[in-house]
This record gives C-alpha cells, sequence and structure tokens, in this order.
C-alpha cells in the first residue's frame, strides 16, 4: 500500500547513545517532515524538507540532524539522545511545500531516552 | 507569535451526543485548515481541510467544520458521535504568514461512552 513508511517503531536508548531515524515514502511527494509529539503538546515540527536536495529547521530542532538522501527518503538522527528526547516520532509528506493538501503520516517511532 | 488553541484538552460524552471542539488561530491572510484524527495506537489521518470556498466543510465520518474567519476559528463538529469516536482531534493551520509550516494545536482527547 501506497504510504509513509517509518523505521523502528520502538527504540529505547541510552543518554548520550546515537541513532538514526529512518523514513521513506512512495508517493513521488515533493516536501517531508518530521514532527515530535508530547503528551499536551500537540506536533512539534522539528525539520522539514521542502524539496529534495534542501531541509530546514522546524519549531524544535536542537538536537537532531536531518537527511533528505533522495526524493523517497528522509532520515533523523539524534547524535547525542537525551532524555527529554524521549517522545513519539512521526515522518509525513505532502504533495509539495506551499500546496498543502493535507499530510500523509508515518505509523510513527516511540523512542524512549532512559 | 502565530499558534494554534485548541480549548478542551479532554471531553467525554455518551453515544449519540453531539459534538464541537473549538480551535482557534492567530494568522492572518490566507489560511489553509485542517482537522486530523488520531485513532488509539495509530497514526494521524486527515479529517477534513479547508483551503476556501464554502465556510463548511464536510469531512468523513460525519464530520463537519465551520471556518468563521472574523473570529479566527475553525470548530470541529459532528451531530451525533459513536464510541468508534473516541480519539485525539487536532487541529492544524498552514498560512503564508507562517512560512507554510504547519502547525498543529495540543490536541483534544475525546472519550465516548457506550
Amino acid at each position: 500500500n501506497a504510504g509513509v513508511t517509518q523505521t523502528p517503531k520502538f527504540q529505547v536508548l541510552k543518554t548520550g547513545q546515537s541513532m538514526t531515524l529512518q523514513c521513506a515514502q512512495d508517493m513521488n511527494h515533493n516536501s517531508m517532515y518530521w514532527y515530535r509529539q508530547d503528551p499536551g503538546m500537540g506536533l512539534r515540527l522539528i525539520y522539514y524538507s521542502a524539496s529534495e536536495g534542501t531541509t530546514d529547521k522546524g519549531e524544535v530542532p536542537n538536537g537532531y540532524n536531518v537527511s533528505r538522501l533522495n526524493k523517497r527518503e528522509f532520515s533523523l538522527r539524534l547524535e547525542s539522545a537525551a532524555p527529554s528526547q524521549t517522545s513519539v516520532y512521526f515522518c509525513a509528506s505532502s504533495e509539495a511545500w506551499q500546496k498543502v493538501d493535507g499530510y500523509t503520516f508515518g505509523s510513527g517511532t516511540r523512542l524512549t531516552v532512559v | 507569535a502565530q499558534s494554534v488553541s485548541q480549548h478542551n484538552h479532554h471531553v467525554i460524552l455518551s453515544e449519540a451526543a453531539s459534538l464541537e471542539l473549538g480551535c482557534n488561530y492567530s494568522y492572518g491572510g490566507t489560511v489553509n485548515l485542517f482537522w486530523y484524527v488520531q485513532y488509539p495506537g495509530q497514526h494521524l489521518q486527515l479529517l477534513l481541510k479547508y483551503f476556501s470556498g464554502d465556510p463548511l466543510v464536510k469531512g468523513i465520518k460525519g464530520f463537519e467544520a465551520e471556518f468563521i474567519k472574523s473570529k479566527f476559528s475553525f470548530n470541529l463538529r459532528k451531530p451525533s458521535v459513536q464510541w468508534s469516536d473516541t480519539a485525539e482531534y487536532f487541529c492544524a493551520v498552514n498560512a503564508r504568514t507562517g512560512g507554510f509550516k504547519t502547525i498543529f494545536g495540543a490536541g483534544t482527547r475525546l472519550f465516548v461512552k457506550a
């Protein structure tokens, strides 16, 4: 089925460890996004990629890096995980940056940093 | 600062009751408005959207929302809720004045008693 695929679904890290969250979409969308979801705070934009080859900071970029590997894939990296990064991470995509017809979301990655 | 506010964090209703969830935003100019739903353990799905035209928009599963420009509001309604509507609901805004970044409200958790 067409959509957004995220891996892994669950992860536990120790403080200071690094990891990369993977995201891929097969809808030929140009724009991709990483959000984190925390109770009572909704979804907050970490980074986004308006088109292949570009990335920009969102609301809460500190502690994260991203790579738009190609049109399909957009990864999120935590270089040195902290307990404050315990969250559910969602990747999303849309057809184009300025033509937002709604996002398609992945199923999420539940990350716990201990 | 530009923001999206959802008035109720938790709502409990009995089946067949009517639902109205409030959403206000602080963006000026033209806005694109969305409601997403997240069922327990699932990712966000688009419920309905407003870009222009008729301010009363209808979405899936009997939901509708009304855009009132003068009140900067986009409230979600459903005449008669079902147990299966138990979920978290997010209002989201995308606007040129916000750099086309989609900003989400904090969410409203709806629990429908059977």
